[in-house]
């Protein structure tokens, strides 16, 4: 376990729903990152926040929005997605923005 | 092409064997760090090599860095059942301060027992 936990770990959804991801990190770390992983395609960095600031959009279209309330904490809000947004979404977070990142699990996401 | 590319895409080996995966990249980095990530599951950090380093060993993984060639190499000696994984190399690009991470599409690896 790296102390970066998400939920849910599954979810399924359909093109109308809203819905929310959940990160949390209790190791004290400042910056929190969004990722996506699809099939065959590298990694793909979506959002960094850094002291609750986000500091990096990654040209993610606003159908998915996050929040930063807190440095231990970070949502990824879903509304009106598309199929092709299935994917594993990992959050990861760092001690400050140049260091080793740590993963949490993923949240395995289907859309239909 | 992106930032990080592995070779080969799929290692397939027997237990106690030794395994080599390769990683190229196009511009300057600031380090270069390898992740493993078991199936469906989060990355885990593996080791960094810094940019003015040439090699660093962390128990069974020794990790290569040729800035000249913008390559670099993982190899993890004596490979177990549970090394089977996909292995992904990372190269870190300073951008105004914020280090932003590269993942490649990563090396399969099967080690049979």
């Amino acid at each position: 376990e790296t102390g970066v936990t998400q939920t849910p770990r599954h979810l399924v959804m359909g093109m109308t729903n809203k819905k929310s991801l959940k990160c949390e990190q209790h190791l004290g770390h400042n910056a929190m990152y969004w990722y996506k992983q699809s099939a065959k395609k590298p990694l793909e960095l979506m959002f960094v926040y850094n002291f609750k600031e986000q500091t990096e959009n990654n040209s993610v279209p606003s159908r998915f929005s996050p929040e930063c309330p807190n440095s231990s904490h970070l949502f990824l809000h879903l509304h009106t997605l598309q199929p092709e947004d299935s994917a594993l979404y990992l959050c990861a977070s760092s001690p400050e923005r140049t260091d080793t990142q740590y993963f949490g699990p993923g949240t395995r996401l289907t859309v239909l | 092409s992106q930032q990080g590319e592995e070779d080969p895409q799929a290692l397939s080996i027997q237990e106690g064997e030794n395994a080599t995966m390769n990683c190229s990249y196009k511009t300057s980095i600031n380090n270069l760090q390898w992740y493993r990530q078991n199936s469906g599951r989060g990355l885990v950090h593996l080791i960094l090599i810094r940019s003015n380093e040439r090699e660093k060993h962390s128990g069974r993984l020794r990790v290569t860095l040729d800035t000249s060639k913008k390559s670099s190499s993982l190899l993890i000696t004596a490979s177990r059942a549970a090394d089977t994984a996909s292995y992904f190399c990372a190269t870190a690009l300073m951008n105004t301060g914020f280090q932003k991470l590269v993942f490649g599409t990563g090396t399969r690896l099967l080690v049979s027992p």
